[in-house]
């Protein structure tokens, strides 16, 4: 089993849509936790952290259920420029950072 | 704020010859890793450094990857000799603390042939 795990993907929307993505982790330890999202070809670049208590910028909602190890990222009113692979962030605890392997979205017209 | 600077952004060479990456990192940002990306993967970690010390290189393929980051700033990534698995997305980041958000350079697109 990996240590993190992402829905697979693509997701397929159309505009205004809400969708949800969840990520899976297997170290109780671990400490903190982030949404990245990536374009094609381009660089992974932070989208938001992800706290316990939840939280939201704008159109975007992170959650993290420390109990069932997982975090969750929801996009309300999706746009076409929200295409794109969003990928889960990891830190373990001492010094592992891991990525999942990310869900593609597709939003279309 | 300047960014995380990588150089070269492509890198075309035969199989077997050697290549290295290089890395600035944002200033004052200690923590300094390099990430290898395939196609429709995430990022695979195959170092990270706090400073000048390798803190986790239990991923990196010591028979032809190496890497330094001499005095805790800048760092090169070097593979030799290169294989042709090795086309891939090389990635650097840096962070200000052990558990922050990463900061990625654009990248090194590898390609051997």
């Amino acid at each position: 089993r990996k240590e993190v795990e992402q829905d697979p993907g693509p997701f397929n929307v159309p505009e205004g849509a809400t969708v949800a993505f969840n990520c899976t982790y297997s170290n109780s330890a671990s400490q903190s936790f982030f949404w990245y999202r990536q374009d094609c070809r381009k660089e992974p670049k932070l989208l938001m952290s992800v706290y316990s208590s939840g939280n939201e910028d704008g159109r975007f909602t992170a959650q993290l259920n420390r109990a069932s190890q997982y975090i969750s990222l929801l996009i309300r009113d999706s746009k076409l420029s929200d295409s794109a692979t969003y990928l889960c962030v990891v830190h373990t605890g001492g010094f592992k950072t891991i990525f999942g392997a990310g869900t593609r979205l597709f939003v279309k017209a | 704020e300047a960014g995380v600077v990588q150089s070269p952004r492509y890198k075309i060479i035969e199989k077997k010859q050697p290549v290295a990456f290089w890395c600035n990192p944002i200033s004052g940002h200690n923590t300094l890793y390099w990430y290898l990306q395939n196609l429709g993967q995430g990022p695979e970690l195959l170092i990270r450094y706090e400073n000048e010390e390798a803190v986790d290189d239990s991923q990196l393929p010591k028979d032809r990857f190496s890497a330094e980051r001499l005095k805790g700033v800048d760092s090169t990534l070097k593979i030799q000799p290169a294989e042709l698995g090795d086309s891939a997305v090389y990635l650097c980041a840096s962070s200000s603390a052990r558990n922050s958000p990463l900061h990625f350079g654009n990248g090194t697109r590898l390609t051997v042939t």
